[in-house]
């Protein structure tokens, strides 16, 4: 099984349908992010989460949520979702001693 | 605020020549430098990460990283390139506070067989 496991792999969404994505982890971290990879701009931190209690906001959070329901998982949600969310959405782990994240297999998301 | 920038959008090599992909940071302080590598279709991969000592570090399939604090650099160098390495490369950088990771937009390598 996968370290980092995120569904769905691709989705296809309505301009204003709410969207989940769901991310859970087996390398018992606490650190969990969620980051928006588009085509030139690398990869963009939406939010992140150093334990069950903290969330927090990212570089571009605004029309995105969170939830922490677990030490392993961490699901981001589109409250309305728009064309220009469409992008690949990465979720990650990462043990601050060790260095390095461990990241997922990405969700493809198409908002049309 | 932090940035990270990698000069090279893309590179296009054939196989056997060197490869040597820039990296500038921005942040005067402290930091953990690491390389990400995705392939096409998958997810990103740590191929090495500086924390502290010897500032050549190695990491996996031949490659090789060195940070020099003077330039705020750290660039990524194989001395031969295979057709396999043909992906996509991420610099990244983490600093305090809260030790969030700054990805630069990565630079594509293509690898002619």
């Amino acid at each position: 099984d996968a370290d980092v496991t995120q569904t769905p792999r691709n989705r296809i969404t309505k301009t204003g349908k709410r969207i989940m994505l769901e991310c859970s982890q087996t390398k018992g971290h606490d650190r969990m992010y969620w980051y928006r990879q588009d085509p030139g701009l690398g990869l963009q931190l939406i939010y992140y989460s150093f334990d069950v209690k903290d969330i927090n906001k990212g570089e571009i959070s605004d029309g995105y949520s969170v939830s922490r329901q677990a030490q392993a998982k961490f699901s981001l949600s589109l409250e309305s979702a728009i064309p220009n969310q469409t992008a690949l959405y990465f979720c990650a782990t990462s043990d601050p001693d060790r260095g390095g994240y461990t990241f997922g297999s990405g969700t493809r998301l198409t908002v049309v | 605020a932090q940035s990270v920038s990698q000069h090279n959008h893309h590179v296009i090599l054939s196989e056997a020549a060197s490869l040597e992909l820039g990296c500038n940071y921005s942040y005067g302080g402290t930091v953990n430098l690491f390389w990400y590598v995705q392939y096409p279709g998958q997810h990103l991969q740590l191929l090495l990460k500086y924390f502290s000592g010897d500032p050549l570090v190695k990491g996996i399939k031949g490659f090789e990283a060195e940070f020099i604090k003077s330039k705020f650099s750290f660039n990524l160098r194989k001395p031969s390139v295979q057709w396999s390495d043909t992906a996509e490369y991420f610099c990244a950088v983490n600093a305090p506070p809260g030790f969030k990771t700054i990805f630069g937009a990565g630079t594509r390598l293509f690898v002619k067989a």
